[in-house]
């Protein structure tokens, strides 16, 4: 099984329409973070949580809001979708307290907004 | 802000002919820089992290390099299961400790 499980892998929404995406973890780690990727334009972070209770935007927030319910999980939400939110997203994990965290990451959700 | 230039884009090898690709980076002080490498549909998988300047780290045929200002990814005698997009970042020293990735090196190994 995968440490980082993201539901669904993939997912068609209409424009206007709410869709979440979940993030569950078996790492035991403390930081998760949901990154978006789109092509020629690298992985962008979206939101990034170091604990169940701070929760921070990243570089492309707007048009998302997350929630982190447990250590191990964190999801990720479009209240409404719009078709340029159409993208691979990925949650990650890291460690907190090295100092020097590798971030690792899920398998990926594809998301389409038609 | 954080940059990170990778090259080139693409890059199509013979089996056995080595190359390397590279990594530009500018950060108000490196934490660490990270590679990744990613299989089509998906998610990144970590390679390596290296710290200071000088620091090499190898794993198959890969073997990373770090200077002040560029890494290099050394493939030596790739395979084709070697075909993959490499993925560079950084992490700054100071602040939210955000990784700042590049776009990528997508790499096919022609047997």
């Amino acid at each position: 099984d995968a440490d980082v499980t993201q539901t669904p892998r993939n997912r068609i929404t209409k424009t206007g329409k709410r869709i979440m995406l979940e993030c569950s973890q078996t790492k035991g780690h403390d930081r998760m973070y949901w990154y978006r990727q789109d092509p020629g334009l690298g992985l962008r972070l979206i939101y990034y949580s170091f604990d169940v209770k701070d929760i921070n935007k990243g570089e492309i927030s707007d048009g998302y809001s997350v929630s982190r319910q447990a250590q191990a999980k964190f999801s990720l939400s479009l209240e409404s979708a719009i078709p340029n939110q159409t993208a691979l997203y990925f949650c990650a994990t890291s460690e907190t307290g090295t100092g020097r965290n590798t971030i690792y990451f899920g398998e990926g959700s594809w998301l389409t907004v038609v | 802000e954080d940059q990170v230039t990778q090259s080139p884009e693409a890059l199509r090898l013979q089996e056995g002919e080595s190359s390397s690709l590279n990594c530009s980076y500018t950060v108000s002080g490196l934490r660490g820089l990270f590679w990744y490498r990613q299989d089509p549909g998906k998610g990144p998988e970590f390679l390596f992290t290296l710290y200071s300047a000088g620091e090499e780290k190898e794993k198959e045929r890969l073997k990373a390099t770090l200077t002040k200002k560029e890494s290099f990814l050394h493939i030596t005698a790739p395979k084709p299961e070697d075909s993959a997009t490499y993925l560079c970042a950084v992490q700054p020293l100071f602040g939210n400790e955000k990784l700042t990735f590049g776009t990528g090196t997508r790499l096919t190994i022609i047997p």
